[in-house]
Protein backbone atom coordinates (compact mmCIF):
# COMPACT_ATOMS: atom_id res chain seq x y z
CA UNK A 1 0.00 0.00 0.00
CA UNK A 2 1.55 3.26 -1.33
CA UNK A 3 -0.47 5.35 0.87
CA UNK A 4 -1.92 7.00 -2.27
CA UNK A 5 -5.70 6.67 -2.37
CA UNK A 6 -7.96 7.39 -5.26
CA UNK A 7 -11.93 7.22 -5.97
CA UNK A 8 -13.76 5.59 -6.89
CA UNK A 9 -12.00 1.98 -8.24
CA UNK A 10 -14.56 1.91 -11.07
CA UNK A 11 -16.48 4.16 -13.29
CA UNK A 12 -18.76 4.05 -15.85
CA UNK A 13 -20.65 6.28 -18.00
CA UNK A 14 -21.74 7.66 -21.30
CA UNK A 15 -19.90 9.53 -24.09
CA UNK A 16 -20.40 12.84 -23.88
CA UNK A 17 -20.83 12.77 -20.06
CA UNK A 18 -18.70 14.53 -17.72
CA UNK A 19 -16.65 13.02 -14.50
CA UNK A 20 -14.76 13.33 -11.48
CA UNK A 21 -12.25 11.50 -10.06
CA UNK A 22 -10.59 11.82 -6.90
CA UNK A 23 -6.92 11.36 -5.19
CA UNK A 24 -5.54 11.87 -2.07
CA UNK A 25 -1.68 12.30 -1.54
CA UNK A 26 -0.32 10.72 1.25
CA UNK A 27 0.27 12.47 4.19
CA UNK A 28 3.13 15.24 4.08
CA UNK A 29 3.51 15.19 0.01
CA UNK A 30 2.86 17.77 -1.72
CA UNK A 31 3.12 17.25 -5.17
CA UNK A 32 0.25 15.39 -7.02
CA UNK A 33 0.51 13.78 -10.35
CA UNK A 34 -2.33 12.55 -12.65
CA UNK A 35 -0.99 9.55 -15.32
CA UNK A 36 -3.42 8.24 -17.75
CA UNK A 37 -2.82 4.13 -18.88
CA UNK A 38 -4.37 2.71 -22.10
CA UNK A 39 -3.21 -0.52 -23.99
CA UNK A 40 -2.17 1.51 -27.03
CA UNK A 41 -0.15 4.70 -25.88
CA UNK A 42 0.81 3.11 -22.14
CA UNK A 43 1.49 5.28 -18.93
CA UNK A 44 1.59 9.17 -19.91
CA UNK A 45 1.73 12.08 -17.79
CA UNK A 46 -1.45 14.27 -17.68
CA UNK A 47 -0.49 17.20 -14.80
CA UNK A 48 1.57 18.00 -12.09
CA UNK A 49 0.34 19.91 -8.64
CA UNK A 50 2.66 21.43 -6.32
CA UNK A 51 0.90 22.77 -3.08
CA UNK A 52 -2.55 24.26 -4.80
CA UNK A 53 -0.59 25.11 -7.88
CA UNK A 54 -0.12 23.82 -11.61
CA UNK A 55 3.22 23.15 -11.66
CA UNK A 56 3.95 20.84 -15.29
CA UNK A 57 1.43 19.69 -18.34
CA UNK A 58 1.97 16.61 -20.30
CA UNK A 59 -0.43 15.34 -22.87
CA UNK A 60 -3.50 16.34 -21.27
CA UNK A 61 -7.10 17.27 -23.54
CA UNK A 62 -8.31 20.68 -23.60
CA UNK A 63 -11.76 18.33 -21.95
CA UNK A 64 -9.57 17.87 -19.22
CA UNK A 65 -8.74 19.56 -16.35
CA UNK A 66 -7.41 19.09 -12.41
CA UNK A 67 -7.13 20.67 -9.37
CA UNK A 68 -5.52 20.58 -5.80
CA UNK A 69 -7.14 21.76 -2.69
CA UNK A 70 -6.13 23.30 0.48
CA UNK A 71 -5.87 20.22 2.04
CA UNK A 72 -3.93 18.47 -0.62
CA UNK A 73 -6.30 16.31 -2.21
CA UNK A 74 -6.55 16.51 -6.11
CA UNK A 75 -9.46 16.45 -8.59
CA UNK A 76 -9.42 15.18 -12.23
CA UNK A 77 -12.67 16.69 -14.38
CA UNK A 78 -13.00 14.61 -17.43
CA UNK A 79 -15.90 16.16 -19.95
CA UNK A 80 -17.15 15.33 -23.62
CA UNK A 81 -16.11 11.86 -23.06
CA UNK A 82 -15.06 10.16 -25.92
CA UNK A 83 -15.00 5.92 -25.85
CA UNK A 84 -11.40 6.29 -26.30
CA UNK A 85 -11.00 7.92 -23.11
CA UNK A 86 -11.57 4.77 -21.26
CA UNK A 87 -8.14 4.00 -19.57
CA UNK A 88 -6.76 3.51 -16.34
CA UNK A 89 -6.24 7.04 -14.48
CA UNK A 90 -3.51 6.66 -11.96
CA UNK A 91 -2.91 9.76 -9.19
CA UNK A 92 1.04 9.76 -7.50
CA UNK A 93 2.80 11.60 -5.24
CA UNK A 94 5.56 12.55 -4.20
CA UNK A 95 7.72 14.25 -1.30
CA UNK A 96 7.92 17.81 -0.57
CA UNK A 97 10.23 20.10 -2.36
CA UNK A 98 13.33 20.46 -0.12
CA UNK A 99 15.28 17.25 -0.18
CA UNK A 100 16.39 16.66 -3.28
CA UNK A 101 17.31 13.20 -2.83
CA UNK A 102 13.57 12.47 -2.62
CA UNK A 103 11.22 14.68 -4.54
CA UNK A 104 11.47 12.98 -7.99
CA UNK A 105 9.89 9.79 -5.89
CA UNK A 106 6.27 8.84 -7.31
CA UNK A 107 4.03 6.70 -5.16
CA UNK A 108 1.05 5.50 -7.71
CA UNK A 109 -2.24 4.99 -6.05
CA UNK A 110 -4.73 2.07 -7.23
CA UNK A 111 -5.90 3.72 -10.02
CA UNK A 112 -9.33 4.01 -11.36
CA UNK A 113 -10.45 2.33 -14.14
CA UNK A 114 -13.03 4.38 -16.50
CA UNK A 115 -15.13 2.29 -19.15
CA UNK A 116 -17.07 4.95 -21.37
CA UNK A 117 -19.99 3.00 -23.49
CA UNK B 1 10.87 15.93 -24.75
CA UNK B 2 12.07 12.73 -23.67
CA UNK B 3 11.71 9.23 -25.31
CA UNK B 4 12.27 5.92 -23.11
CA UNK B 5 12.53 2.59 -25.22
CA UNK B 6 12.23 -0.62 -23.45
CA UNK B 7 12.88 -4.17 -24.60
CA UNK B 8 11.54 -6.94 -24.51
CA UNK B 9 8.28 -6.26 -24.11
CA UNK B 10 7.58 -10.13 -23.27
CA UNK B 11 9.64 -11.96 -21.21
CA UNK B 12 9.69 -15.82 -19.99
CA UNK B 13 12.08 -17.44 -17.54
CA UNK B 14 12.48 -20.70 -15.40
CA UNK B 15 11.64 -19.95 -11.46
CA UNK B 16 15.88 -19.49 -10.00
CA UNK B 17 16.73 -18.29 -13.68
CA UNK B 18 17.65 -14.18 -13.99
CA UNK B 19 15.96 -11.66 -15.72
CA UNK B 20 16.90 -8.41 -17.51
CA UNK B 21 15.03 -6.00 -18.73
CA UNK B 22 16.86 -3.20 -20.79
CA UNK B 23 15.19 0.76 -21.22
CA UNK B 24 17.18 3.62 -23.07
CA UNK B 25 16.64 6.82 -22.67
CA UNK B 26 16.97 10.45 -25.22
CA UNK B 27 17.29 13.04 -23.11
CA UNK B 28 21.10 13.10 -21.75
CA UNK B 29 19.80 15.65 -19.15
CA UNK B 30 17.44 13.03 -17.16
CA UNK B 31 18.75 12.25 -14.07
CA UNK B 32 16.99 10.21 -12.29
CA UNK B 33 15.26 6.39 -13.28
CA UNK B 34 12.87 4.43 -11.44
CA UNK B 35 11.47 1.27 -12.31
CA UNK B 36 8.24 0.00 -11.22
CA UNK B 37 6.63 -3.38 -11.08
CA UNK B 38 2.53 -3.44 -12.00
CA UNK B 39 0.36 -6.73 -11.29
CA UNK B 40 -3.22 -6.79 -12.24
CA UNK B 41 -5.52 -4.76 -11.56
CA UNK B 42 -3.24 -2.61 -9.30
CA UNK B 43 -1.42 0.88 -9.06
CA UNK B 44 2.86 0.85 -10.92
CA UNK B 45 4.85 -0.23 -7.41
CA UNK B 46 8.33 1.21 -7.06
CA UNK B 47 10.67 -1.51 -6.46
CA UNK B 48 14.18 0.66 -6.93
CA UNK B 49 15.51 3.69 -8.09
CA UNK B 50 18.76 5.10 -9.59
CA UNK B 51 20.08 8.65 -9.62
CA UNK B 52 22.76 10.25 -12.29
CA UNK B 53 25.21 9.94 -9.90
CA UNK B 54 25.88 6.44 -9.51
CA UNK B 55 26.42 3.68 -11.50
CA UNK B 56 24.97 0.82 -9.91
CA UNK B 57 22.18 -0.15 -6.88
CA UNK B 58 21.43 -3.40 -5.14
CA UNK B 59 17.96 -3.98 -3.35
CA UNK B 60 18.37 -7.80 -2.21
CA UNK B 61 17.31 -9.72 -5.49
CA UNK B 62 17.08 -6.45 -7.28
CA UNK B 63 19.60 -4.50 -8.70
CA UNK B 64 20.07 -1.71 -11.55
CA UNK B 65 22.97 -0.28 -13.26
CA UNK B 66 23.08 2.82 -15.38
CA UNK B 67 25.60 3.71 -18.42
CA UNK B 68 25.23 7.84 -18.73
CA UNK B 69 27.64 7.89 -21.89
CA UNK B 70 25.15 5.48 -23.65
CA UNK B 71 21.93 6.30 -21.82
CA UNK B 72 20.83 3.30 -20.83
CA UNK B 73 19.96 1.71 -17.57
CA UNK B 74 18.92 -1.89 -16.91
CA UNK B 75 16.93 -4.33 -14.28
CA UNK B 76 18.43 -7.18 -13.74
CA UNK B 77 16.07 -9.91 -11.52
CA UNK B 78 18.46 -12.45 -9.87
CA UNK B 79 16.72 -16.08 -8.17
CA UNK B 80 13.33 -15.14 -9.90
CA UNK B 81 10.55 -16.42 -7.99
CA UNK B 82 6.37 -16.88 -9.44
CA UNK B 83 5.46 -13.96 -7.18
CA UNK B 84 7.96 -11.57 -9.55
CA UNK B 85 5.30 -12.38 -12.62
CA UNK B 86 4.17 -8.76 -13.72
CA UNK B 87 4.82 -5.88 -16.03
CA UNK B 88 7.63 -3.96 -15.03
CA UNK B 89 7.99 -0.52 -16.32
CA UNK B 90 11.01 2.11 -16.57
CA UNK B 91 11.00 5.75 -16.85
CA UNK B 92 12.92 8.28 -16.89
CA UNK B 93 12.28 12.49 -15.32
CA UNK B 94 12.15 14.29 -17.77
CA UNK B 95 14.14 17.41 -16.62
CA UNK B 96 11.77 19.35 -19.24
CA UNK B 97 8.49 18.89 -18.03
CA UNK B 98 9.95 17.30 -14.16
CA UNK B 99 7.46 14.41 -15.24
CA UNK B 100 7.81 10.92 -15.68
CA UNK B 101 7.90 8.73 -19.24
CA UNK B 102 7.33 5.53 -18.92
CA UNK B 103 8.93 2.95 -21.38
CA UNK B 104 6.42 0.28 -23.11
CA UNK B 105 6.65 -2.15 -20.28
CA UNK B 106 7.94 -5.65 -20.39
CA UNK B 107 5.66 -8.63 -19.07
CA UNK B 108 7.51 -10.80 -17.44
CA UNK B 109 6.57 -14.76 -16.65
CA UNK B 110 7.94 -16.98 -14.19
CA UNK B 111 7.58 -20.71 -15.05
CA UNK B 112 7.52 -23.16 -11.52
Amino acid sequence: DSGVTQTPKHLITATGQRVTLRCSPRSGDLSVYWYQQSLDQGLQFLIQYYNGEERAKGNILERFSAQQFPDLHSELNLSSLELGDSALYFCASSPRKGDRDREETQYFGPGTRLLVL
Amino acid sequence: GENVEQHPSTLSVQEGDSAVIKCTYSDSASNYFPWYKQELGKGPQLIIDIRSNVGEKKDQRIAVTLNKTAKHFSLHITETQPEDSAVYFCAALDTGRRALTFGSGTRLQVQP
